[in-house]
């Protein structure tokens, strides 16, 4: 079992430009969350999605979007970036109904905006 | 009040002794704490969990939820320069996690 995979791992844009993130979910999990982790904070959370529809949604602006794929995975997407987005961005996946104690996260994708 | 709080440290140890880690909560209604850990560059990991109050030991970690005072404690025992990281509480708060600032502990051979 592969676990949480996130691509890329490492990637720097420059202000103003778009971006995005992907990550597949541990197998047999359907439900994906997406959070972000700025240097020395704890990781917000962002958005999640089950059955390819956003359920819920943290404190962030709709530049940040999502996608879910029939295969359960996901994607985040990043519009007109800001030097304040640089951080690890954290992806979760788990089982629809299941409580998060059994969320499992990726190495996460570390963005740097310059 | 923020949902979680977690004094962020940083914290250095010698090889060998008890660590206290600690977190507060706002709201009474949680009742799953989790703590993971975060090694430098990587996801955080689940280390263990807890339902409403008591303590859950594992090994070295023993965690404890005190929901009088809603407050949250990792003890780390004979802690070994591997335990070096970040450890995050968090609860299924508002949203799937709530996670706290997070500390970071060294544990100095």
């Amino acid at each position: 079992d592969a676990g949480v995979t996130q691509s890329p791992t490492h990637l720097i844009k420059t202000r103003g430009q778009q971006v995005t993130l992907r990550c597949s979910p541990k197998s047999g999990h359907d439900t994906v969350s997406w959070y972000q982790q700025a240097l020395g904070q704890g990781p917000q959370f962002i958005f999640q999605y089950y059955e390819e529809e956003e359920r819920q949604r943290g404190n962030f602006p709709d530049r940040f979007s999502g996608h879910q794929f029939p295969n359960y995975s996901s994607e985040l997407n990043v519009n007109a970036l800001l030097l304040g987005d640089s951080a690890l961005y954290l992806c979760a996946s788990s089982l629809a109904g299941v409580i998060s104690t059994e969320a499992f996260f990726g190495q996460g994708t570390r963005l740097t905006v310059v | 009040q923020k949902e979680v709080e977690q004094d962020p440290g940083p914290l250095s140890v010698p090889e060998g002794a008890i660590v206290s880690l600690n977190c507060t909560y706002s709201n009474s209604a949680f009742q799953y704490f989790m703590w993971y850990r975060q090694y430098s560059r990587k996801g955080p990991e689940l280390l263990m969990y807890t339902y409403s109050s008591g303590n859950k030991e594992d090994g070295r970690f023993t965690a404890q939820v005190d929901k009088s005072s809603k407050y949250i404690s990792l003890f780390i025992r004979d802690s070994q320069p591997s335990d070096s990281a970040t450890y995050l509480c968090a609860t299924p708060g508002n949203t799937p996690l709530v996670f706290g600032k997070g500390t970071r502990l060294s544990v100095i051979a």
